[in-house]
């Protein structure tokens, strides 16, 4: 049964400073994994779509990894800005337009 | 072009009740999906549609219930409603929908509190 996990849970950090959020999943006969940014009472925006073949998908001052074997993707943030403020989420698919979340990292960025 | 829309946006319901809510996917989109978001479960997958079928149904009570017309616009409805179905509802449309493509776009979302 595929696990997802965050870490950390919550983040803060200073504007300007690069940070990188964690996902880990157990399962790793996956064909892709997604990246989601969600502002608090709003729904989901999808930011980076990894496929299995790709170790890298990119997006302005977004780099997000994919590394199969370990099970975990890396969403990386360069230049940090009090507008990235928001949960970020990853997920990967289980099933025909079938996601299962991790339970996300609270991003401050305090100016 | 336009992107997912729910509708509506906030409910206020009774326990007992019953609720609809719909949801227009992005257009060309045929498969719909339904999730659940609560603080203390984070989001839970619902039920998927394709192509006015249900392909996938997570696991919930039978209280929970959907379709989906011949436009691709989907609707769920929740009956006999509870206090613990209070949470924010979450509609994901995607081209095809299957794992090989399952790039999915969100609504805005349905916040239903029941009292």
């Amino acid at each position: 049964k595929q696990e997802v996990t965050q870490i950390p849970a919550a983040l803060s950090v200073p504007e300007g400073e690069n940070l990188v959020l964690n996902c880990s999943f157990t399962d790793s006969a996956i064909y892709n994994l997604q990246w989601f940014r969600q502002d608090p009472g709003k729904g989901l925006t999808s930011l980076l779509l990894i496929q299995s073949s790709q170790r890298e998908q990119t997006s302005g001052r977004l780099n997000a990894s994919l590394d199969k074997s370990s099970g975990r993707s890396t969403l990386y943030i360069a230049a940090s800005q009090p507008g990235d403020s928001a949960t970020y989420l990853c997920a990967v698919p289980t099933g025909a337009n079938n996601l299962f979340f991790g339970t996300g990292t609270r991003l401050t960025v305090i100016p | 072009k336009a992107g997912v829309t729910q509708t509506p946006r906030y409910l206020i319901k009774t326990r007992g009740q019953q609720v609809t809510l719909s949801c227009s996917p992005i257009s060309g989109h045929r498969s719909v999906s339904w999730y659940q978001q609560t603080p203390g479960q984070g989001l839970q997958f619902l039920f998927e549609y394709f192509s006015e079928t249900q392909r996938n149904k997570g696991n919930f009570p039978g209280r929970f219930s959907g379709r989906q017309f011949s436009n691709s616009r989907s609707e769920m409805n929740v009956s006999t409603l509870e206090l613990g179905d209070s949470a924010l509802y979450l509609c994901a449309s995607s081209l095809q929908g299957t794992e090989l493509n399952t790039e999915a776009f969100f609504g805005q979302g349905t916040r239903l509190t029941v009292v």
